[in-house]
């Protein structure tokens, strides 16, 4: 069983605030890490897929980061606006899986107040 | 284009019923996946399927079923349905192919909320 752990389980800031978290995975046959922003009774979206160390993907006021020699990813985001609110989960998948299954973290449940 | 589309959207059923949960995607994508989703958990694989045809266990399989006779359905089947079932699933799709190299990512239907009661 691959252990996928996020911190920190939630998190409140104020609207304007810059934020980040983290994603933990094994350093090991690493393949892909993605990052997907799921808002509440809606479904999970694609923010990003990362593949190479030290990658960085930007989209807007979000940007991440990779580093699979140490196993870890962070999610940042610049200026909070209250419709950031959302879970942001982390998902690894392993190198020479034929299903290209990915195996989800807790989530990081962001509220951010006006 | 509708993407993944889940029904029903919620259920309740009683102990010892059986229950079909539906999932089709109109986006051509060779992988399917069902997922469920307990509170304060992660999302834990159920079933997959790499084409039309091939099916393969996840991490939480028992007390359910699939098939996927068409590259668009892949629906989930309770045969027995239990207390521990209860939970929101969700369905996701991928497309992957040699060029990609299977880095695309997952597309999520808005999930069913089942009660076992």
């Amino acid at each position: 069983i691959l252990n996928v752990e996020q911190s920190p389980q939630s998190l409140h800031v104020q609207e304007g605030d810059s934020t980040n978290f983290t994603c933990s995975f094994p350093s090991s046959n690493f393949y892909a890490l993605h990052w997907y922003r799921w808002e509440t009774a809606k479904s999970p979206e694609a923010l990003f897929v990362m593949t190479l160390n030290g990658d960085e993907k930007k989209k807007g006021r979000i940007s991440a980061t990779l580093n699979t020699k140490e196993g870890y990813s962070y999610l940042y985001i610049k200026g909070s606006q209250p419709e950031d609110s959302a879970t942001y989960l982390c998902a690894f998948r392993l190198l020479n899986n034929a299903g290209n299954m990915l195996t989800f973290g807790g989530g990081t449940r962001l509220m951010v107040k006006p | 284009n509708a993407g993944v589309t889940q029904t029903p959207k919620f259920r309740i059923l009683k102990i010892g019923q059986s229950m079909t949960l539906q999932c089709t995607q109109d986006m051509n994508h060779n992988y399917m996946y069902w997922y469920r989703q307990d509170p304060g958990m992660g999302l834990k694989l159920i079933y997959y399927s790499v084409g039309a045809g091939i099916t393969d266990k996840g991490e939480v399989p028992n007390g359910y079923n699939v098939s996927r006779s068409t590259t668009e359905d892949f629906p989930l089947r309770l045969e027995l349905a239990a207390p521990s079932q209860t939970s929101v699933y969700f369905c996701a799709s991928s497309y992957s192919s040699a060029r990609d190299r299977g880095h695309n990512g997952y597309t999520f239907g808005s999930g069913t909320r089942l009660t076992v009661v």
